[in-house]
Protein backbone atom coordinates (compact mmCIF):
# COMPACT_ATOMS: atom_id res chain seq x y z
CA UNK A 1 0.00 0.00 0.00
CA UNK A 2 1.01 3.36 -1.11
CA UNK A 3 -0.42 6.99 0.89
CA UNK A 4 -3.11 7.44 2.38
CA UNK A 5 -5.50 4.22 2.46
CA UNK A 6 -9.29 4.44 3.96
CA UNK A 7 -11.50 1.68 4.84
CA UNK A 8 -14.45 1.12 4.17
CA UNK A 9 -14.95 2.65 1.09
CA UNK A 10 -18.49 2.89 1.43
CA UNK A 11 -20.51 2.39 4.84
CA UNK A 12 -24.54 2.50 5.70
CA UNK A 13 -25.38 2.75 9.37
CA UNK A 14 -28.59 2.97 11.06
CA UNK A 15 -28.84 6.11 13.27
CA UNK A 16 -28.84 3.66 16.24
CA UNK A 17 -25.27 1.32 14.93
CA UNK A 18 -21.91 1.91 16.57
CA UNK A 19 -19.17 1.95 13.58
CA UNK A 20 -15.66 3.20 12.87
CA UNK A 21 -13.87 4.53 10.02
CA UNK A 22 -10.08 3.43 9.38
CA UNK A 23 -7.34 5.86 8.18
CA UNK A 24 -3.32 4.40 7.93
CA UNK A 25 -1.00 6.65 5.91
CA UNK A 26 2.26 4.65 4.53
CA UNK A 27 4.29 8.10 3.67
CA UNK A 28 6.28 8.42 7.65
CA UNK A 29 4.28 11.53 8.74
CA UNK A 30 3.46 12.54 11.92
CA UNK A 31 0.24 14.94 11.60
CA UNK A 32 -3.00 13.04 10.46
CA UNK A 33 -6.30 15.06 10.16
CA UNK A 34 -10.31 13.90 9.65
CA UNK A 35 -12.26 16.27 7.51
CA UNK A 36 -15.97 16.14 6.48
CA UNK A 37 -17.22 16.76 2.94
CA UNK A 38 -21.08 17.49 2.47
CA UNK A 39 -22.80 18.35 -0.67
CA UNK A 40 -22.61 21.88 -1.38
CA UNK A 41 -21.01 23.01 1.67
CA UNK A 42 -16.63 23.39 1.89
CA UNK A 43 -14.59 21.12 2.95
CA UNK A 44 -14.93 20.74 7.00
CA UNK A 45 -11.88 20.27 9.22
CA UNK A 46 -12.72 17.94 11.98
CA UNK A 47 -9.73 17.02 14.00
CA UNK A 48 -5.93 17.42 13.75
CA UNK A 49 -3.41 14.77 15.33
CA UNK A 50 -0.08 15.97 15.67
CA UNK A 51 2.28 13.44 16.95
CA UNK A 52 -0.40 11.57 18.18
CA UNK A 53 -1.66 14.19 20.10
CA UNK A 54 -4.96 15.90 19.37
CA UNK A 55 -4.56 19.46 18.82
CA UNK A 56 -7.61 20.44 17.17
CA UNK A 57 -11.36 19.66 17.80
CA UNK A 58 -13.53 21.90 15.94
CA UNK A 59 -16.60 21.73 17.65
CA UNK A 60 -17.23 18.51 16.58
CA UNK A 61 -20.63 16.83 17.91
CA UNK A 62 -19.68 13.98 20.96
CA UNK A 63 -21.08 11.37 18.43
CA UNK A 64 -18.28 11.62 16.66
CA UNK A 65 -15.07 10.59 18.41
CA UNK A 66 -11.58 10.21 17.03
CA UNK A 67 -8.64 7.89 17.83
CA UNK A 68 -5.10 8.09 17.04
CA UNK A 69 -3.12 5.25 18.27
CA UNK A 70 -0.02 5.84 16.79
CA UNK A 71 1.84 8.23 14.10
CA UNK A 72 0.26 6.20 11.01
CA UNK A 73 -3.47 5.04 11.93
CA UNK A 74 -6.12 7.37 12.87
CA UNK A 75 -9.83 6.41 13.71
CA UNK A 76 -13.27 8.01 13.55
CA UNK A 77 -15.52 5.73 15.94
CA UNK A 78 -19.36 6.90 15.49
CA UNK A 79 -22.36 6.10 17.55
CA UNK A 80 -25.92 7.20 17.26
CA UNK A 81 -25.67 9.33 14.12
CA UNK A 82 -28.36 11.84 12.59
CA UNK A 83 -29.12 11.80 8.43
CA UNK A 84 -27.47 14.96 8.52
CA UNK A 85 -23.78 13.17 9.24
CA UNK A 86 -23.88 11.69 5.62
CA UNK A 87 -21.19 12.64 3.82
CA UNK A 88 -17.51 11.77 2.45
CA UNK A 89 -15.34 11.75 5.20
CA UNK A 90 -12.00 12.60 4.34
CA UNK A 91 -8.49 11.58 5.85
CA UNK A 92 -5.13 13.54 5.50
CA UNK A 93 -1.79 13.67 6.38
CA UNK A 94 1.41 15.69 6.63
CA UNK A 95 4.58 16.21 8.10
CA UNK A 96 4.92 18.68 10.70
CA UNK A 97 7.74 20.89 11.27
CA UNK A 98 9.16 20.47 7.43
CA UNK A 99 9.10 22.85 4.80
CA UNK A 100 6.30 21.30 3.20
CA UNK A 101 3.47 21.73 4.43
CA UNK A 102 0.82 20.13 2.24
CA UNK A 103 -1.15 17.40 2.96
CA UNK A 104 -2.24 14.21 1.65
CA UNK A 105 -5.52 12.80 1.40
CA UNK A 106 -7.12 9.32 1.23
CA UNK A 107 -10.14 8.61 -1.07
CA UNK A 108 -12.55 8.52 1.46
CA UNK A 109 -15.37 6.89 3.05
CA UNK A 110 -18.94 7.75 2.11
CA UNK A 111 -20.79 7.48 4.65
CA UNK A 112 -24.60 7.24 4.61
CA UNK A 113 -27.15 7.30 8.01
CA UNK A 114 -30.58 6.02 7.53
CA UNK B 1 -6.83 35.12 9.65
CA UNK B 2 -6.51 33.27 6.66
CA UNK B 3 -9.11 32.85 4.37
CA UNK B 4 -10.12 31.59 0.66
CA UNK B 5 -12.43 32.88 -2.14
CA UNK B 6 -12.99 30.89 -5.22
CA UNK B 7 -14.94 32.84 -8.03
CA UNK B 8 -17.60 31.18 -9.81
CA UNK B 9 -18.92 27.49 -8.53
CA UNK B 10 -18.94 26.05 -11.84
CA UNK B 11 -17.56 26.82 -15.00
CA UNK B 12 -17.63 25.74 -18.09
CA UNK B 13 -15.12 25.38 -21.59
CA UNK B 14 -14.63 23.43 -24.54
CA UNK B 15 -12.52 20.97 -25.23
CA UNK B 16 -8.87 22.77 -26.20
CA UNK B 17 -9.68 26.06 -24.87
CA UNK B 18 -7.97 27.82 -21.95
CA UNK B 19 -8.88 27.04 -18.32
CA UNK B 20 -8.71 29.50 -16.20
CA UNK B 21 -9.90 28.88 -11.98
CA UNK B 22 -10.04 32.02 -9.89
CA UNK B 23 -8.39 32.13 -6.51
CA UNK B 24 -8.66 35.10 -3.87
CA UNK B 25 -7.06 35.00 -0.42
CA UNK B 26 -6.29 36.65 2.42
CA UNK B 27 -3.37 36.35 4.79
CA UNK B 28 -1.75 38.19 7.76
CA UNK B 29 1.42 36.19 7.36
CA UNK B 30 3.28 35.62 3.56
CA UNK B 31 0.99 32.61 1.97
CA UNK B 32 1.80 29.65 1.13
CA UNK B 33 -0.96 28.71 -1.04
CA UNK B 34 -2.40 25.01 -2.83
CA UNK B 35 -4.49 23.83 -5.09
CA UNK B 36 -5.84 20.79 -5.23
CA UNK B 37 -8.21 18.28 -7.60
CA UNK B 38 -10.81 15.89 -6.75
CA UNK B 39 -12.10 13.47 -9.21
CA UNK B 40 -15.57 11.59 -8.65
CA UNK B 41 -15.67 9.62 -5.39
CA UNK B 42 -11.67 10.18 -5.07
CA UNK B 43 -10.05 12.13 -2.62
CA UNK B 44 -8.12 15.44 -2.81
CA UNK B 45 -5.03 15.19 -5.25
CA UNK B 46 -1.99 18.05 -4.84
CA UNK B 47 -2.25 19.89 -8.06
CA UNK B 48 0.56 22.45 -7.43
CA UNK B 49 2.04 24.64 -4.73
CA UNK B 50 3.38 28.10 -3.92
CA UNK B 51 5.68 28.39 -0.58
CA UNK B 52 8.44 31.10 -1.66
CA UNK B 53 10.41 31.77 -4.91
CA UNK B 54 9.26 31.99 -8.57
CA UNK B 55 5.58 33.38 -8.17
CA UNK B 56 4.62 30.91 -12.01
CA UNK B 57 4.47 27.71 -10.45
CA UNK B 58 4.18 24.77 -12.34
CA UNK B 59 1.75 21.18 -11.52
CA UNK B 60 0.92 18.10 -12.76
CA UNK B 61 -1.33 17.50 -16.16
CA UNK B 62 -0.09 20.73 -17.66
CA UNK B 63 -1.76 23.01 -14.90
CA UNK B 64 -0.04 26.12 -13.84
CA UNK B 65 -0.76 29.03 -11.06
CA UNK B 66 0.50 32.47 -10.45
CA UNK B 67 0.96 34.10 -7.17
CA UNK B 68 0.02 37.99 -7.49
CA UNK B 69 0.84 39.21 -3.87
CA UNK B 70 -0.47 42.69 -4.92
CA UNK B 71 -3.87 40.85 -5.83
CA UNK B 72 -3.98 38.71 -4.07
CA UNK B 73 -4.50 35.88 -6.23
CA UNK B 74 -3.77 32.42 -7.03
CA UNK B 75 -5.32 31.77 -10.31
CA UNK B 76 -5.35 28.38 -11.78
CA UNK B 77 -4.81 28.01 -15.74
CA UNK B 78 -4.52 25.35 -18.05
CA UNK B 79 -4.22 26.64 -22.30
CA UNK B 80 -5.82 23.68 -23.73
CA UNK B 81 -8.58 21.82 -21.76
CA UNK B 82 -9.18 17.89 -22.13
CA UNK B 83 -12.03 15.94 -20.88
CA UNK B 84 -9.95 14.72 -18.25
CA UNK B 85 -9.87 17.61 -16.55
CA UNK B 86 -13.49 17.87 -15.58
CA UNK B 87 -13.44 17.64 -11.71
CA UNK B 88 -13.37 19.79 -8.66
CA UNK B 89 -10.99 22.00 -7.83
CA UNK B 90 -10.27 23.31 -4.71
CA UNK B 91 -7.81 26.26 -3.69
CA UNK B 92 -6.37 26.55 -0.02
CA UNK B 93 -3.84 28.37 1.89
CA UNK B 94 -1.98 27.57 5.08
CA UNK B 95 -3.03 28.93 7.94
CA UNK B 96 -1.39 28.05 11.81
CA UNK B 97 0.57 24.73 12.00
CA UNK B 98 -0.04 22.50 9.24
CA UNK B 99 -3.47 23.06 9.05
CA UNK B 100 -5.01 24.21 5.85
CA UNK B 101 -8.34 26.95 5.04
CA UNK B 102 -10.10 25.75 2.01
CA UNK B 103 -12.08 27.64 -0.37
CA UNK B 104 -15.24 26.42 -1.32
CA UNK B 105 -14.55 24.60 -4.87
CA UNK B 106 -15.04 25.21 -8.36
CA UNK B 107 -16.54 22.30 -10.42
CA UNK B 108 -15.22 22.56 -13.98
CA UNK B 109 -16.79 20.78 -16.70
CA UNK B 110 -15.36 20.31 -20.42
CA UNK B 111 -17.72 20.07 -23.24
CA UNK B 112 -16.49 17.85 -26.92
Amino acid sequence: ETGVTQTPRHLVMGMTNKKSLKCEQHLGHNAMYWYKQSAKKPLELMFVYSLEERVENNSVPSRFSPECPNSSHLFLHLHTLQPEDSALYLCASSQEGSSYYEQYFGPGTRLTVT
Amino acid sequence: AQSVTQLGSHVSVSEGALVLLRCNYSSSVPPYLFWYVQYPNQGLQLLLKYTTGATLVKGINGFEAEFKKSETSFHLTKPSAHMSDAAEYFCAVRRAGNMLTFGGGTRLMVKP
